[in-house]
């Protein structure tokens, strides 16, 4: 299994603001991913964070809006840009295990847009 | 595309009681399908893992099973405790390694 930690936990932020999300994996994996999940819903395919070039967005999601970097096999961060109170949701990354494809997430930013 | 729903939504049993949870998924040509569990404000634990090419998968008193050809996974679980109380999600992988999440089932199981 991979252990992945997320930085912050949470966050309170004003609108019009910007906020940029860590993800740090204690091992090198190939693919990594990030998520929204907003109140009271289900996950939501943002991205596929690509090391060494642009990341892949789902549709509905944008790059100047959600810019993601992936500088190497460990970590990525996910920006929120201009953030609206829509975007108040937890946001997660995940990555795919060495073995099987199974995936494991990290413990999610919880963010609230005031 | 994908789209994924899982029945119950919502599930509240006294404990001891043998469970089931239903997903059912609209596109068979999935690698894997993959049980979390998500506790409140918390990420997703992974529980189970069953490949495209395996029947059930079974974890401690977790059980699941698939069926891709119809389209079905059932999540059983054996003698439900209090800590058992989540919400629990399923989720096919489709090509590049891309998780299509259900609804989830709330379960609370009363002491």
């Amino acid at each position: 299994s991979a252990v992945i930690s997320q930085k912050p936990s949470r966050d309170i932020c004003q609108r019009g603001t910007s906020l940029t999300i860590q993800c740090q994996v204690d091992s090198q994996v190939t693919m990594m991913f990030w998520y929204r999940q907003q109140p009271g819903q289900s996950l939501t395919l943002i991205a596929t964070a690509n090391q060494g070039s642009e990341a892949t967005y789902e549709s509905g999601f944008v790059i100047d809006k959600f810019p993601i970097s992936r500088p190497n096999l460990t970590f990525s961060t996910l920006t929120v840009s201009n953030m609206s109170p829509e975007d108040s949701s937890i946001y997660l990354c995940s990555v795919v295990g060495a073995t099987q494809g199974e995936q494991y997430f990290g413990p999610g930013t919880r963010l609230t847009v005031t | 595309k994908q789209e994924v729903t899982q029945i119950p939504a919502a599930l509240s049993v006294p404990e001891g009681e043998n469970l089931v949870l239903n997903c059912s998924f609209t596109d068979s040509a999935i690698y894997n399908l993959q049980w979390f569990r998500q506790d409140p404000g918390k990420g997703l634990t992974s529980l189970l893992l069953i490949q495209s090419s395996q029947r059930e998968q079974t974890s401690g008193r977790l059980n699941a099973s698939l069926d891709k050809s119809s389209g079905r996974s059932t999540l059983y679980i054996a003698a439900s405790q209090p800590g058992d109380s989540a919400t629990y999600l399923c989720a096919p992988h489709n090509a590049g390694n891309m998780l299509t999440f259900g609804g989830g089932t709330r379960l609370m199981v009363k002491p």
